[in-house]
């Protein structure tokens, strides 16, 4: 069966632009979690999707958003762009919100901000 | 807080020696216990679960409570074996808002 699909794969952007990336489950998962991934952070939380509902949200300004579609397919926005933003963001599909087995990460979007 | 520690960055083990990567954890409750793994150029993948009590490619971890550790072994290293490994942790039987160790990179020499 197809894997978690994120899209773009690379994207570079300017201070103070936006920018949203796309990430579709694996069939039949509809719950999906965001990551954003940096070499000083680690890997932190940005939020959880299931059943088109956010359900959980980490620490991350209201700069970033998301949301996810009635296919499972989810969406997250970073507006307003900055420096810091550069990142790869990572998405994760799973049945639902209690399937820890199941838990499948995407390769990721690499996101530059000049 | 909620916080999972990796100790080490980087862990360097020849081929065939044992490995422990350590990690360490606070958690206000009943966590579930991860080690995810990310071979070059892959992408970042389940290797085991603390509930499963499984060993995966030779690899085991328990949890122990008291000292609330969840250090992940392999009793003989093989080149296979390197990759970045992240410690991680969510509520019990949930795979919401997983939170995850900074993590250790394993190098096998030959």
């Amino acid at each position: 069966k197809a894997g978690v699909t994120q899209t773009p794969r690379y994207l570079i952007k300017t201070r103070g632009q936006q920018v949203t990336l796309s990430c579709s489950p694996i069939s039949g998962h509809r719950s999906v979690s965001w990551y954003q991934q940096t070499p000083g952070q680690g890997l932190q939380f940005l939020f959880e999707y299931f059943s088109e509902t956010q359900r959980n949200k980490g620490n991350f300004p209201g700069r970033f958003s998301g949301r996810q579609f009635s296919n499972s397919r989810s969406e997250m926005n970073v507006s307003t762009l900055e420096l810091g933003d550069s990142a790869l963001y990572l998405c994760a599909s799973s049945r639902n919100p209690r399937d820890s087995y199941g838990y499948t990460f995407g390769s990721g979007t690499r996101l530059t901000v000049v | 807080a909620q916080r999972v520690t990796q100790p080490e960055k980087l862990l360097s083990v020849f081929k065939g020696a044992p490995v422990e990567l350590k990690c360490n954890y606070s958690y206000s409750g009943s966590p579930e216990l991860f080690w995810y793994v990310q071979y070059s150029r892959q992408r970042l993948q389940l290797l085991l679960r603390h509930i499963s009590r499984e060993s995966i490619k030779g690899f085991t971890a328990d949890l122990n409570k008291g000292e609330t550790s969840f250090h992940l072994k392999k009793p003989f290293a093989q080149e296979e074996d390197s990759a970045m490994y992240y410690c991680a942790l969510s509520e019990y039987s949930s795979a919401s808002k997983i939170i995850f160790g900074s993590g250790t990179r394993l190098s096998i020499r030959p």
